[in-house]
């Protein structure tokens, strides 16, 4: 079964800091990937997803993805936190045209 | 811009009790989806709609648990009766039917559901 690994359940960073959000997919064919972010009590928000288009995935609020097969790891990064990016992120894998399989999940605190 | 709406979006029952929460997802999306997310944890799926047909409802507790689309549009998820470990946050979330598989899922805002 296809599945998705997030390491590191809490990561903190100052405001200005590199984000750095790890996921690792299980997948024995090219998987589709999505980050997903969730503010509290709220629904998830998609960031970006992969379409075997590109490697490199540009996604909302300054936001990007590389794919990299070799390592089988989709890492979410920004450049420069916010204070407003501080939310809970998903990542997630898709089999076809079915449901997502999401990872447990990675709170992100940003310090000021 | 369209969005999936849901309601309730909190419910505070008591166990044996019976509920039910509403799903409206984006229009022309074919594709409907119940997850339940427990505090701390990834969204897990409960069951997915094509249209008016289930295509997965394996993980949907049956006994309790039950959820319909009739018209291909709406859905409602209905459990009955509730159980104290039904408390959590359920989302609904929609997708059109392009042949790539890779479409997105569009996320409601959620029902968060606690059972006393």
């Amino acid at each position: 079964a296809q599945s998705v690994t997030q390491l590191g359940s809490h990561v903190s960073v100052s405001e200005g800091a590199l984000v750095l959000l790890r996921c690792n997919y299980s997948s024995s064919v090219p998987p589709y990937l999505f980050w997903y972010v969730q503010y509290p009590n709220q629904g998830l928000q998609l960031l970006l997803k992969y379409t075997s288009a590109a490697t490199l995935v540009k996604g909302i609020n300054g936001f990007e993805a590389e794919f990299k097969k070799s390592e089988t790891s989709f890492h979410l990064t920004k450049p420069s936190a916010h204070m407003s990016d501080a939310a809970e992120y998903f990542c997630a894998v898709r089999k076809e045209r079915r449901a997502l399989t999401f990872g447990s999940g990675t709170r992100l605190q940003v310090q000021p | 811009e369209a969005e999936v709406a849901q309601s309730p979006r909190y419910k505070i029952t008591e166990k044996s009790q019976a509920v039910a929460f509403w799903c409206d997802p984006i229009s022309g999306h074919a594709t409907l989806y119940w997850y339940r997310q427990i505090l701390g944890q990834g969204p897990e799926l409960l069951v997915q709609f094509q249209d008016e047909s289930v295509v997965d409802d394996s993980q949907l507790p049956k006994d309790r648990f039950s959820a319909e689309r009739l018209k291909g549009v709406d859905s409602t998820l209905k459990i009955q009766p509730a159980e104290l470990g039904d408390s959590a946050m359920y989302l609904c979330a929609s997708s059109s039917s392009g042949t790539s598989g890779v479409e997105a899922q569009y996320f409601g805002p959620g029902t968060r559901l606690t059972v006393l």
